[in-house]
């Protein structure tokens, strides 16, 4: 079946400096892919879509100058979450599409 | 918007035990459903879908019927395995395609042996 990584499992960084999420669709390419944000027990919440060779798209309540995104190619999204503090830490995931979502495991981020 | 809501957990039951984990929605038009499965360490997993009204998606083991006048889709199973327990996410689609899924808060279930 298809799969999608991501890249680290986890990280812990300072408030204040820049982290980078990679996600990758291992054997399929992929136009498409999402980022999600999961806080405790709660649901996935859509930030925004990745379009390879374009601007992302996002959510509404999502800063994008935050939360900056690129698809460089059709297997690689990153996610650079930008000066980085406590509230961000987060579960990030990440999907790409072929034909249904495919989701990658998850990154912890710690901002401490 | 759109929404999920989903049985709070966490549930936990027996091997063999029967298992429903409710899910409802509210949507405009024509949502596709989905339920997904969480297994430890792993990416969410589709677990089986449903497209339109009173049409019923299946897989291992697992069912659940689309149900517009009541705006549910029931997960449920006859008989569990310790292999089941995960985290289970109800979510909808907006559209016919799996694109801007909007997902329930997930309900953890753990199956003792």
């Amino acid at each position: 079946g298809a799969v999608v990584s991501q890249h680290p499992s986890w990280v812990i960084c300072k408030s204040g400096t820049s982290v980078k999420i990679e996600c990758r669709s291992l054997d399929f390419q992929a136009t498409t892919m999402f980022w999600y944000r999961q806080f405790p027990k709660q649901s996935l919440m859509l930030m925004a879509t990745s379009n390879e060779g374009s601007k992302a798209t996002y959510e509404q309540g999502v800063e994008k100058d935050k939360f900056l995104i690129n698809h460089a190619s059709l297997t690689l999204s990153t996610l650079t979450v930008t000066s980085a503090h406590p509230e961000d830490s987060s579960f990030y995931i990440c999907s790409a599409i072929l034909l249904e979502q495919y989701f990658g495991p998850g990154t912890r981020l710690t901002v401490t | 918007g759109d929404s999920v809501t989903q049985m709070e957990g966490p549930v936990t039951l027996s091997e063999e035990a029967f298992l429903t984990i409710n899910c409802t929605y509210t949507a405009t038009g024509y949502p596709s459903l989905f339920w997904y499965v969480q297994y430890p360490g792993e990416g969410l997993q589709l677990l089986l879908k449903a497209t339109k009204a009173d049409d019923k998606g299946s897989n291992k083991g697992f069912e659940a019927t689309y149900r517009k006048e009541t705006t549910s889709f029931h997960l449920e199973k006859g008989s569990v395995q310790v292999s089941d327990s995960a985290v289970y996410f109800c979510a909808l689609s907006p559209n016919q395609g799996a694109q801007k899924l909007v997902f329930g808060q997930g309900t953890r279930l753990t199956i003792n042996p």
